[in-house]
Protein backbone atom coordinates (compact mmCIF):
# COMPACT_ATOMS: atom_id res chain seq x y z
CA UNK A 1 0.00 0.00 0.00
CA UNK A 2 0.84 3.84 0.05
CA UNK A 3 3.26 4.40 2.44
CA UNK A 4 3.91 8.65 3.49
CA UNK A 5 7.19 8.90 5.26
CA UNK A 6 7.82 12.08 7.86
CA UNK A 7 11.09 13.19 9.79
CA UNK A 8 12.01 13.33 11.89
CA UNK A 9 9.30 11.92 14.35
CA UNK A 10 10.05 13.84 17.29
CA UNK A 11 12.36 16.87 17.55
CA UNK A 12 13.36 19.87 20.18
CA UNK A 13 14.56 23.32 19.72
CA UNK A 14 15.34 26.19 21.25
CA UNK A 15 13.67 29.46 20.76
CA UNK A 16 13.95 31.73 17.83
CA UNK A 17 15.69 28.44 15.95
CA UNK A 18 14.40 27.11 12.77
CA UNK A 19 12.92 23.79 12.33
CA UNK A 20 12.79 21.33 8.93
CA UNK A 21 10.22 18.62 8.81
CA UNK A 22 10.65 16.47 5.53
CA UNK A 23 7.43 14.49 3.75
CA UNK A 24 7.74 11.97 1.30
CA UNK A 25 5.93 10.05 -0.25
CA UNK A 26 7.96 6.22 -0.60
CA UNK A 27 5.99 4.12 -3.57
CA UNK A 28 4.10 6.84 -5.75
CA UNK A 29 4.55 10.15 -6.79
CA UNK A 30 2.43 12.85 -4.74
CA UNK A 31 1.41 16.63 -6.86
CA UNK A 32 -0.16 17.49 -3.95
CA UNK A 33 0.52 16.87 -0.31
CA UNK A 34 -1.03 17.92 2.70
CA UNK A 35 0.26 19.52 5.86
CA UNK A 36 -1.28 19.56 9.62
CA UNK A 37 -1.26 20.19 12.97
CA UNK A 38 -2.67 18.33 15.93
CA UNK A 39 -2.70 20.10 19.46
CA UNK A 40 -3.18 17.80 22.63
CA UNK A 41 -6.77 16.10 22.75
CA UNK A 42 -7.89 18.77 19.39
CA UNK A 43 -8.78 17.15 15.64
CA UNK A 44 -6.36 17.85 12.86
CA UNK A 45 -6.49 21.21 11.54
CA UNK A 46 -5.09 21.71 7.80
CA UNK A 47 -2.46 24.41 7.51
CA UNK A 48 -1.48 24.24 3.94
CA UNK A 49 -1.52 22.83 0.63
CA UNK A 50 1.99 21.54 -0.64
CA UNK A 51 2.22 21.97 -4.40
CA UNK A 52 5.40 20.26 -6.69
CA UNK A 53 6.39 22.89 -8.33
CA UNK A 54 4.27 25.89 -7.03
CA UNK A 55 3.73 28.09 -4.54
CA UNK A 56 1.87 26.55 -1.24
CA UNK A 57 -1.74 27.43 -0.80
CA UNK A 58 -2.06 28.52 3.19
CA UNK A 59 -4.96 28.19 4.99
CA UNK A 60 -7.03 31.51 6.66
CA UNK A 61 -4.73 32.14 10.12
CA UNK A 62 -1.74 30.59 8.82
CA UNK A 63 1.14 32.53 8.48
CA UNK A 64 3.50 31.39 5.24
CA UNK A 65 6.78 33.55 6.20
CA UNK A 66 6.82 31.72 9.41
CA UNK A 67 5.64 27.97 8.21
CA UNK A 68 7.82 27.65 5.14
CA UNK A 69 7.04 25.00 2.46
CA UNK A 70 9.30 23.71 -0.54
CA UNK A 71 7.52 20.94 -2.46
CA UNK A 72 11.00 20.39 -4.71
CA UNK A 73 10.11 17.14 -5.91
CA UNK A 74 7.34 14.56 -6.51
CA UNK A 75 8.03 12.75 -3.40
CA UNK A 76 9.37 15.35 -1.21
CA UNK A 77 7.50 18.20 0.77
CA UNK A 78 9.23 19.93 3.32
CA UNK A 79 7.31 21.99 6.13
CA UNK A 80 10.10 24.84 7.84
CA UNK A 81 9.11 26.52 11.17
CA UNK A 82 11.27 29.45 11.22
CA UNK A 83 11.56 31.19 14.54
CA UNK A 84 10.38 28.80 16.60
CA UNK A 85 8.54 29.96 19.69
CA UNK A 86 7.09 27.60 22.11
CA UNK A 87 3.62 28.05 21.15
CA UNK A 88 4.35 26.13 18.04
CA UNK A 89 4.75 23.49 19.88
CA UNK A 90 2.59 20.95 18.03
CA UNK A 91 2.72 17.56 16.25
CA UNK A 92 2.50 17.91 12.47
CA UNK A 93 1.27 15.86 10.59
CA UNK A 94 1.75 15.33 6.53
CA UNK A 95 -0.48 13.18 4.29
CA UNK A 96 -0.65 12.68 0.14
CA UNK A 97 -2.81 10.70 -1.82
CA UNK A 98 -2.70 8.35 -5.20
CA UNK A 99 -4.51 10.19 -7.36
CA UNK A 100 -7.09 12.76 -6.89
CA UNK A 101 -10.35 11.96 -6.22
CA UNK A 102 -11.47 8.36 -5.09
CA UNK A 103 -8.13 7.43 -3.07
CA UNK A 104 -8.04 7.94 0.04
CA UNK A 105 -4.92 10.16 1.69
CA UNK A 106 -2.40 8.40 3.37
CA UNK A 107 -0.67 10.30 6.44
CA UNK A 108 2.70 10.08 7.84
CA UNK A 109 3.77 9.22 11.47
CA UNK A 110 4.05 12.90 12.58
CA UNK A 111 6.45 15.30 13.89
CA UNK A 112 6.27 16.02 17.65
CA UNK A 113 7.74 19.57 18.04
CA UNK A 114 8.99 20.70 21.30
CA UNK A 115 9.86 24.29 21.20
CA UNK A 116 12.06 25.75 24.65
CA UNK B 1 -18.35 26.28 6.72
CA UNK B 2 -18.66 22.32 7.64
CA UNK B 3 -18.37 21.35 10.75
CA UNK B 4 -17.47 18.15 11.79
CA UNK B 5 -19.15 16.27 15.65
CA UNK B 6 -18.10 13.42 16.74
CA UNK B 7 -20.24 11.66 19.68
CA UNK B 8 -19.28 10.29 22.17
CA UNK B 9 -15.85 11.71 22.99
CA UNK B 10 -14.96 8.77 24.90
CA UNK B 11 -15.59 5.50 25.05
CA UNK B 12 -14.84 2.56 27.13
CA UNK B 13 -16.35 -1.31 26.90
CA UNK B 14 -15.28 -4.65 27.72
CA UNK B 15 -13.80 -6.94 25.30
CA UNK B 16 -16.05 -8.82 22.72
CA UNK B 17 -18.71 -5.92 22.95
CA UNK B 18 -19.99 -4.23 19.47
CA UNK B 19 -20.06 -0.90 18.98
CA UNK B 20 -21.11 2.41 17.10
CA UNK B 21 -19.19 5.72 17.09
CA UNK B 22 -21.16 8.21 15.18
CA UNK B 23 -19.94 11.41 12.77
CA UNK B 24 -22.07 13.99 12.13
CA UNK B 25 -21.66 17.26 9.56
CA UNK B 26 -22.97 20.14 9.03
CA UNK B 27 -22.29 20.36 4.95
CA UNK B 28 -24.35 17.92 3.21
CA UNK B 29 -22.36 18.57 -0.40
CA UNK B 30 -19.61 16.06 0.46
CA UNK B 31 -17.27 14.28 -1.87
CA UNK B 32 -16.48 11.68 0.63
CA UNK B 33 -15.78 10.57 4.14
CA UNK B 34 -13.26 8.95 5.80
CA UNK B 35 -12.22 7.03 8.98
CA UNK B 36 -9.34 6.63 10.57
CA UNK B 37 -7.32 5.63 13.36
CA UNK B 38 -4.64 7.00 15.99
CA UNK B 39 -2.98 5.43 18.13
CA UNK B 40 -1.54 7.89 20.93
CA UNK B 41 1.71 9.71 19.40
CA UNK B 42 1.13 8.60 15.94
CA UNK B 43 0.12 9.43 12.51
CA UNK B 44 -3.27 8.63 11.13
CA UNK B 45 -4.19 4.82 9.70
CA UNK B 46 -7.07 5.22 7.04
CA UNK B 47 -9.63 2.81 7.83
CA UNK B 48 -12.61 3.09 5.41
CA UNK B 49 -13.20 5.49 2.58
CA UNK B 50 -16.63 6.13 1.83
CA UNK B 51 -17.93 7.88 -1.87
CA UNK B 52 -20.61 10.52 -1.49
CA UNK B 53 -22.15 8.15 -3.95
CA UNK B 54 -22.16 4.96 -1.30
CA UNK B 55 -24.16 3.97 1.48
CA UNK B 56 -21.80 1.61 3.08
CA UNK B 57 -18.44 0.16 3.03
CA UNK B 58 -17.20 -2.63 4.82
CA UNK B 59 -13.49 -3.85 5.95
CA UNK B 60 -12.98 -6.76 8.37
CA UNK B 61 -14.98 -6.34 11.93
CA UNK B 62 -15.29 -2.41 10.41
CA UNK B 63 -18.48 -1.31 8.75
CA UNK B 64 -18.77 2.13 7.93
CA UNK B 65 -22.46 3.64 7.06
CA UNK B 66 -23.00 7.10 5.58
CA UNK B 67 -26.41 9.36 5.43
CA UNK B 68 -25.78 12.39 3.10
CA UNK B 69 -29.10 13.74 3.77
CA UNK B 70 -29.17 13.62 7.07
CA UNK B 71 -24.90 14.44 7.52
CA UNK B 72 -24.31 11.46 9.07
CA UNK B 73 -22.14 8.44 9.67
CA UNK B 74 -21.43 5.59 11.81
CA UNK B 75 -18.31 3.24 12.16
CA UNK B 76 -19.47 -0.13 13.85
CA UNK B 77 -16.91 -2.52 15.20
CA UNK B 78 -17.63 -5.89 15.64
CA UNK B 79 -16.53 -8.33 18.26
CA UNK B 80 -14.18 -5.39 19.92
CA UNK B 81 -10.38 -6.34 20.94
CA UNK B 82 -7.83 -4.83 23.36
CA UNK B 83 -6.07 -3.77 20.07
CA UNK B 84 -8.70 -1.42 18.52
CA UNK B 85 -8.25 0.54 21.88
CA UNK B 86 -6.91 4.24 20.06
CA UNK B 87 -8.45 7.35 18.58
CA UNK B 88 -11.06 7.54 15.94
CA UNK B 89 -11.54 9.83 13.96
CA UNK B 90 -13.89 10.81 10.67
CA UNK B 91 -12.86 13.68 8.03
CA UNK B 92 -15.19 14.58 5.43
CA UNK B 93 -14.21 16.41 1.98
CA UNK B 94 -16.50 18.86 -0.14
CA UNK B 95 -16.50 18.64 -3.70
CA UNK B 96 -14.92 21.34 -4.64
CA UNK B 97 -11.77 20.43 -3.24
CA UNK B 98 -12.20 16.88 -5.35
CA UNK B 99 -11.58 15.48 -2.07
CA UNK B 100 -8.34 16.92 -1.10
CA UNK B 101 -8.97 18.72 2.01
CA UNK B 102 -10.16 17.21 4.83
CA UNK B 103 -12.41 18.73 7.70
CA UNK B 104 -11.75 16.50 10.71
CA UNK B 105 -14.13 15.81 13.76
CA UNK B 106 -12.50 15.59 17.32
CA UNK B 107 -12.37 12.14 17.21
CA UNK B 108 -13.45 9.03 19.40
CA UNK B 109 -10.80 7.63 21.80
CA UNK B 110 -11.58 4.40 22.34
CA UNK B 111 -10.76 1.86 25.24
CA UNK B 112 -11.84 -2.25 25.39
CA UNK B 113 -11.11 -3.72 28.30
CA UNK B 114 -9.89 -7.21 28.27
Amino acid sequence: GAVVSQHPSRVICKSGTSVKIECRSLDFQATTMFWYRQFPKQSLMLMATSNEGSKATYEQGVEKDKFLINHASLTLSTLTVTSAHPEDSSFYICSARVEVGASPLHFGNGTRLTVT
Amino acid sequence: KQEVTQIPAALSVPEGENLVLNCSFTDSAIYNLQWFRQDPGKGLTSLLLIQSSQREQTSGRLNASLDKSSGRSTLYIAASQPGDSATYLCAVSLWETSGSRLTFGEGTQLTVNP
